[in-house]
């Protein structure tokens, strides 16, 4: 299995401020992607993040509130950009297996906090 | 309008039963589903999963049936443990060709009583 770690493991920020998640796999991927849980909430999934290409957002996230970079295959940072109380989740990042369809891996989430 | 949905938000039962979470699903073009398990304070982990051109697939004390017909995903323990407590998720993923794009269900607590 993949070993996802994910950095900081939570953050209290002040609103109008940003923060950058980092992800960090131990193996080489393709597509990596970035959700966010809201307090006692599903999952949903913010974009997919392919090295070498623009990420993808799904409906409702946009670039300019949640920038990503995507430099290797090992690697890949979303930024939580002018923050404000709504957006206090957990956000996680989560990858393929490689080689193999399905068994999509998470990291252990970042917890955000905006204060 | 389309979407992932669980039956119960909280399931309650006694160690050592078998525990049955329930998931419903409206889209018709999905066709891989996975079930994760999520501790507090913790991402989800991968249980199980199911193509859509399997009705059953068994694991480890676990078991998830897929009846397409109806649109319905049943995850079932075997002798449900205190460590099965947890949050369980349903997802789908509709047929974008990335396993890793998934929707989610709401989520149900099971909560194993000693």
């Amino acid at each position: 299995s993949a070993v996802i770690s994910q950095k900081p493991s939570r953050d209290i920020c002040q609103r109008g401020t940003s923060l950058t998640i980092q992800c960090q796999v131990d193996s080489q991927v393709t597509m990596m992607f970035w959700y966010r849980q809201q307090p006692g909430q599903s999952l949903t999934l913010i974009a997919t993040a392919n090295q070498g290409s623009e990420a993808t957002y799904e409906s409702g996230f946009v670039i300019d509130k949640f920038p990503i970079s995507r430099p290797n295959l090992t690697f890949s940072t979303l930024t939580v950009s002018n923050m404000s109380p709504e957006d206090s989740s957990i956000y996680l990042c989560s990858v393929e297996r490689g080689g193999r369809e399905g068994e999509a891996f998470f990291g252990q989430g970042t917890r955000l906090t905006v204060v | 309008g389309e979407s992932v949905g669980l039956h119960l938000p909280t399931l309650s039962v006694q160690e050592g039963d078998n525990s049955i979470i329930n998931c419903a699903y409206s889209n018709s073009a999905s066709d891989y589903f996975i079930w994760y398990k999520q501790e507090s304070g913790k991402g989800p982990q991968f249980i199980i999963d199911i193509r859509s051109n399997m009705d059953k697939r068994q694991g480890q004390r676990v078991t998830v049936l897929l009846n397409k017909t109806v649109k319905h995903l049943s995850l079932q323990i075997a002798a449900t443990q205190p460590g099965d407590s947890a949050v369980y998720f349903c997802a789908e993923n509709r047929g974008s060709g990335n396993t890793g794009k998934l929707i989610f269900g709401q989520g149900t607590t099971l909560q194993v009583k000693p």
